[in-house]
């Protein structure tokens, strides 16, 4: 069975500082998809980013960047330079391909991400 | 870009009615899906569809639940009579094929059931 753990209930910073959210998962497929969704109040779900389980390769994409280790099956997500509208609910989630071949994700139980202004 | 979409977005509903939830998935997609996120809680898959069919569901799709593809364009969930521990975001989402890296799963933007 698959697990993500978000050890990180809530968090809360002063604007323009930097954060991290940990994730850290647990699988027996050697195949596999993580990701990382943000959900502001209104309630959906932001589709954030993607990677598979070959690709270790770090990520930055403005000021979100990913820090993904098999090593110790974590997949850390860093805002710098944080904005006040960056203060959601931040999930993040695996993904294998099930027996019955489609897509199944496992979400972690969420980070709540407060920025101060 | 093509999205899905979710009707209506809020739903309230009496304890005990049925309530059917209304999706509009990616037109040349093929594989769906309902999620379920209760109040505060973590996003949980109920069930996937392909081809007509259920292809997966999690123990907490039992027999109150049920999903169909009734038209080609739609892919309804129906709660038959629903509970208070029913209240929840429901997250229909669909993807073009079983490989999720070229074809990531598309959520919609939710429906808030509120059953009381």
């Amino acid at each position: 069975a698959q697990k993500v753990t978000q050890a990180q209930t809530e968090i809360s910073v002063v604007e323009k500082e930097d954060v991290t959210l940990d994730c850290v998962y647990e699988t027996r497929d050697t195949t596999y998809y993580l990701f990382w969704y943000k959900q502001p109040p209104s309630g959906e779900l932001v589709f954030l980013i993607r990677r598979n389980s070959f690709d270790e390769q770090n990520e930055i994409s403005g000021r979100y960047s990913w820090n993904f280790q098999k090593s110790t099956s974590s997949f850390n997500f860093t805002i710098t330079a944080s904005q006040v509208v960056d203060s959601a609910v931040y999930f993040c989630a695996l993904s294998i391909i099930s027996n019955f071949g489609n897509e199944k994700l496992t979400f972690g139980t969420g980070t709540r991400l407060t920025i101060i202004p | 870009e093509p999205e899905v979409t979710q009707t209506p977005s809020h739903q309230v509903t009496q304890m005990g009615q049925e309530v059917i939830l209304r999706c509009v998935p990616i037109s040349n997609h093929l594989y769906f899906y309902w999620y379920r996120q209760i109040l505060g809680q973590k996003v949980e898959f109920l069930v996937s569809f392909y081809n007509n069919e259920i292809s997966e569901k999690s123990e907490i799709f039992d027999d109150q639940f049920s999903v169909e593809r009734p038209d080609g364009s739609n892919f309804t969930l129906k709660i038959r009579s629903t509970k208070l521990e029913d209240s929840a975001m429901y997250f229909c989402a669909s993807s073009e094929s079983w490989e999720p890296y070229n074809s990531p799963l598309h959520f919609g933007n939710g429906t808030r059931l509120t059953v009381t």
